[in-house]
């Protein structure tokens, strides 16, 4: 299958300060990729869909502007938390999709842990 | 309203037996369905996928069956093996105009293979 990277695989920030995060995929060029948040012992909660060359389409209940999506190109999208809060702590994962596949398998990296302090 | 179901938070199985993960949907017009490993603080792992005009998929040790009447679908591992102990989640997509490739996770089933 293909390959998606995240980087940092892990970050610790005081509170207050922004947090970016990479998504990558390595094989592949993906028009879309997704990002998602994972509580503890809780299945993942779709926060948006990035799409490259265009806005983020967030879902209800995220702030768009608590959680920049840039995808500027077709192999990289980031996720910024900015002013985060020890709330925003949490599991942060994102895929994407191989448009050469004609099913929507969606393809994860390995996620970011977040600890706001 | 949760649109997939996994009803079973948890499975314990000897090595070697059967591991049977249970999923329910409730929208006719999902029709592509997925099975995903993850294992604490990795990503999930694409395991197989179905295709709604299909009732039946394998990959080695991993079968999906589809039953659409029901709007159920389950996961076969056979044989079961320790390193198969992960939580799975099943998800679904649909197609359609509308369609932006979201996929629907369940909550997850915690699958523990004994020794």
């Amino acid at each position: 299958g293909a390959v998606v990277s995240q980087h940092p695989s892990r970050v610790i920030c005081k509170s207050g300060t922004s947090v970016k995060i990479e998504c990558r995929s390595l094989d592949f060029q993906a028009t879309t990729m997704f990002w998602y948040r994972q509580f503890p012992k809780q299945s993942l909660m779709l926060m948006a869909t990035s799409n490259e060359g265009s806005k983020a389409t967030y879902e209800q209940g995220v702030e768009k502007d608590k959680f920049l999506i840039n995808h500027a190109s077709l192999t990289l999208s980031t996720l910024t938390v900015t002013s985060a809060h020890p709330e925003d702590s949490s599991f942060y994962i994102c895929s994407a999709r191989d448009p050469s596949e004609y099913q929507e398998t969606q393809y994860f990296g390995p996620g970011t842990r977040l600890l706001v302090l | 309203d949760q649109q997939v179901k996994q009803n079973s938070p948890s499975l314990s199985v000897q090595e070697g037996r059967i591991s049977i993960l249970n999923c329910d949907y409730t929208n006719s017009m999902f029709d592509y369905f997925l099975w995903y490993k993850k294992y604490p603080a990795e990503g999930p792992t694409f395991l197989i996928s179905i295709s709604s005009i299909k009732d039946k998929n394998e990959d080695g040790r991993f079968t999906v069956f589809l039953n659409k009447s029901a709007k159920h679908l389950s996961l076969h591992i056979v044989p079961s093996q320790p390193g198969d102990s992960a939580v799975y989640f099943c998800a679904t997509s649909a197609h359609g105009s509308s369609n932006t490739g979201k996929l629907i996770f369940g909550q997850g089933t915690t699958l523990q293979v004994k020794p």
